[in-house]
């Protein structure tokens, strides 16, 4: 069975950092691209990142582009979001999601962890 | 920039059908695959159609996709409506450096 477990989220001040991960199990971790998806409360699905199977490639949104780093450890079969300068608007339930393939496009997303939460408030 | 637009809201009785259009501006929406999402309030969301028109095993064939080039737009079709149907739904494309949600479509469900 396919496992997205996300960790690290909370709230924290604007402009200051967090980190967020998540740790996978039940499928070939380094066979697929992974991404991260966000839901601002009572708002739409907003893609934020992706990184290629073996971390070759990344993208970005351009709402987080300079800001947000993805990056993921084969070894550990994890995948992680470094959060910085973060906003008040950065206020979502961040998903850990797994690509179908191994780049970060063309992909979709077949696989979704339960999502962890980031507050960005003074 | 490439985008996808949705209608922000939907309805339809039981047993009837209905459409839910993404229409793509920016890019070619046929470039690319179209995959739709079904958000149940308080849920993560699911695929309900992969690769324009292909159904993950377990959804009915009440649910189909399509893509219309002439107006750079794909459709999600439910027909035989059920109560259960009703929820957030969410297309999604993708150009060759970024991943592209539609802003979603409620469909309730009369």
């Amino acid at each position: 069975e396919v496992k997205l477990v996300a960790s690290g989220g909370g709230s924290v001040q604007p402009g200051r950092s967090l980190r967020v991960s998540c740790a996978a199990s039940g499928f070939t971790f380094d066979d697929y691209a992974m991404h991260w998806v966000r839901q601002a409360p009572g708002r739409g699905l907003e893609w934020v990142a992706g990184i290629s199977r073996r971390s070759g490639t990344s993208a970005y949104a351009d709402s987080v582009k300079g800001r947000f780093s993805i990056s993921r450890d084969n070894a550990k079969n994890s995948l992680h979001l470094q959060l910085n300068s973060l906003r008040p608007e950065d206020t979502a339930l961040y998903y850990c999601t797994k690509g179908l393939g191994p780049m970060v496009t063309p992909n979709w997303f077949d696989r979704w962890g339960q999502g962890i939460l980031v507050t960005v408030s003074s | 920039n490439f985008m996808l637009t949705q209608p922000h809201s939907v309805s339809g009785s039981p047993g009837k059908t209905v459409t839910i259009s993404c229409t793509g501006s920016g890019g070619t929406i046929a470039s690319s695959y179209v995959q739709w999402y079904q958000q149940r309030p308080g849920s993560v969301p699911t695929t309900v159609i992969f690769e324009n028109n292909q159904r993950p095993f377990g959804v009915p064939d009440r649910f189909s996709g399509s893509i219309d080039s002439s107006s750079n737009s794909a459709s999600l079709t439910i027909s035989a409506l059920k109560t259960e149907d009703e929820a957030d739904y969410y297309c999604q494309s993708y150009n060759s450096t970024k991943v592209v949600f539609g802003g979603g479509t409620k469909l309730t469900v009369l």
